[in-house]
């Protein structure tokens, strides 16, 4: 069955450059149709939608964050890795990753989050 | 970016009710808007995907309708594990795909 866990540091320095892997199993990104989306939500605040990266490599951001955001993929590891440069405790929050099919164009299976605080 | 405005924000209804949510988008998105289900301390669950289609496991007491930029959430018949919080997300063109503030929903 499809299972995606995120790991990553729970604490980080303003400035400080976030570091978050997805690894996941039960589907290969080498798939046709098949991504790994990242989702955040702060303390008692709504989803975020965040970035995307799809089997053939494809990478999407969100508008504001573009500049800050990078995506990686490793399909032989079944990993994909998101990284968020000079983060600001206004970045705290819980960070999911989430698998996405064309079949559905949704987002059908999450990982459990990584909740991340931004803290000197 | 696509906006997505949800209400309300948040709502008290009895064991049994009829629940309704709705969403609405910036500009119009045919029929590509998901809705999704989180519980306290929980990663989202999706419920209903391309405005209308029920996703495996989901009771048949949630529906979803709706198109353009007008769109609705119905659980028919609320039942206790239904406290949750529920998102609107587009998926309209490519992404970003943006989610809606959300719907408390308490039991009385």
């Amino acid at each position: 069955q499809v299972a995606l866990r995120e790991t990553g540091p729970a604490l980080v320095k303003p400035t400080q450059t976030l570091t978050l892997t997805c690894s996941f199993s039960g589907f290969s990104l080498n798939t046709a149709g098949m991504s790994v989306a990242w989702i955040r939500q702060p303390p008692g605040k709504a989803l975020e939608w965040l970035a995307r990266i799809d089997w053939n490599g494809d990478k999407y951001y969100k508008t504001s964050l573009k500049t800050r955001l990078t995506l990686s993929k490793d399909s032989s590891k079944n990993q994909v890795v998101l990284t968020m440069t000079n983060m600001d405790p206004e970045d705290s929050g819980t960070y999911f990753c989430a698998r996405e099919w064309d079949l559905l164009d949704a987002a059908d299976h999450w990982g459990q989050g990584s909740l991340v605080s931004v803290s000197s | 970016d696509i906006q997505m405005t949800q209400a309300p924000s948040s709502l008290s209804a009895s064991v049994g009710d009829r629940v309704t949510i709705t969403c609405r988008a910036s500009q119009s998105i045919g029929r590509k808007i998901n809705w999704f289900q989180q519980r306290p301390g929980k990663a989202p669950k999706l419920l209903i995907y391309s405005a209308s289609h029920l996703q495996s496991g989901v009771p048949t007491r949630f529906s979803g309708s709706g198109s353009g930029t007008d769109f609705t959430l119905i659980v028919t018949g609320l039942q206790a594990e239904d406290s949750a919080t529920y998102y609107c997300q587009h998926n309209y063109a490519a992404p970003p795909w943006t989610f809606g503030q959300g719907t408390k929903v308490e039991i009385k």
